[in-house]
């Protein structure tokens, strides 16, 4: 069965420290994989997509990686603001285009 | 360019009543999708449309009809409304020919709650 896991399901940090979301998939074949930020409220909103050649990818203090041999990719956050507090939700795209969305991780930065 | 919009934003149903959401997106997308988030739960599809006049079921169809009978809009109906329905319903889309990589647009949200 396709499926995307995401950890920790909610993640509480200090302002200005870094932090680092996991994903896990077995969505196969795989085509590609993708990261949203989701405000509350709000719809989700693009952060990167990587292929399967690509095993990092950056967007400013967002920096995802990609393992397709272990299917695990991870979200690293550099320097957190109170404005990433939001939902982060890694969605897997395999055969077909055929989109499977993770739960997300809910973040949460403190001053 | 407003890029996807849905309407209305909030809405509270009785069960039995029906209505639609409307989804408008204005970048010539080819595909559109309708989403439903429930909490603990990730994005999960009801019904999709790869072009003007198609439409498909996605995983989660039942309660639920859709029209495309113009390419920059995508309705989805509920025509006897159940409690179950209560939640929040994204649309999506993106261009075809870049569908594989390309980015995927959401709406804003509409948040339905069936008493």
């Amino acid at each position: 069965k396709n499926q995307v896991e995401q950890s920790p399901q909610s993640l509480i940090i200090l302002e200005g420290k870094n932090c680092t979301l996991q994903c896990n998939y077995t969505v196969s074949p795989f085509s590609n994989l993708r990261w949203y930020k989701q405000d509350t409220g709000r719809g989700p909103v693009s952060l990167t997509i990587m292929t399967f050649s690509e095993n990092t990818k950056s967007n400013g203090r967002y920096t995802a990686t990609l393992d397709a041999d272990t299917k695990q990719s991870s979200l690293h956050i550099t320097a957190s603001q109170l404005s990433d507090s939001a939902s982060y939700i890694c969605v897997v795209s395999g055969e077909g285009n055929k989109l499977v969305f993770g739960a997300g991780t809910i973040l949460r930065v403190k001053s | 360019n407003a890029g996807v919009t849905q309407t209305p934003k909030f809405r509270v149903l009785k069960t039995g009543q029906s209505m639609t959401l409307l989804c408008a997106q204005d970048m010539n997308h080819e595909y559109m999708y309708w989403y439903r988030q429930d909490p603990g739960m990730g994005l999960r599809l009801i019904h999709y449309s790869v072009g003007e006049g198609t439409t498909a079921k996605g995983e989660v169809p039942d309660g639920y009809n859709v029209s495309r009978l113009k390419k920059q809009n995508f309705l989805l109906g509920l025509e006897s409304a159940a409690p179950s329905q209560t939640s929040v319903y994204f649309c999506a889309s993106i261009k075809t020919r870049t569908a594989n990589t390309g980015e995927l647009f959401f709406g804003e949200g509409s948040r339905l709650t069936v008493l």
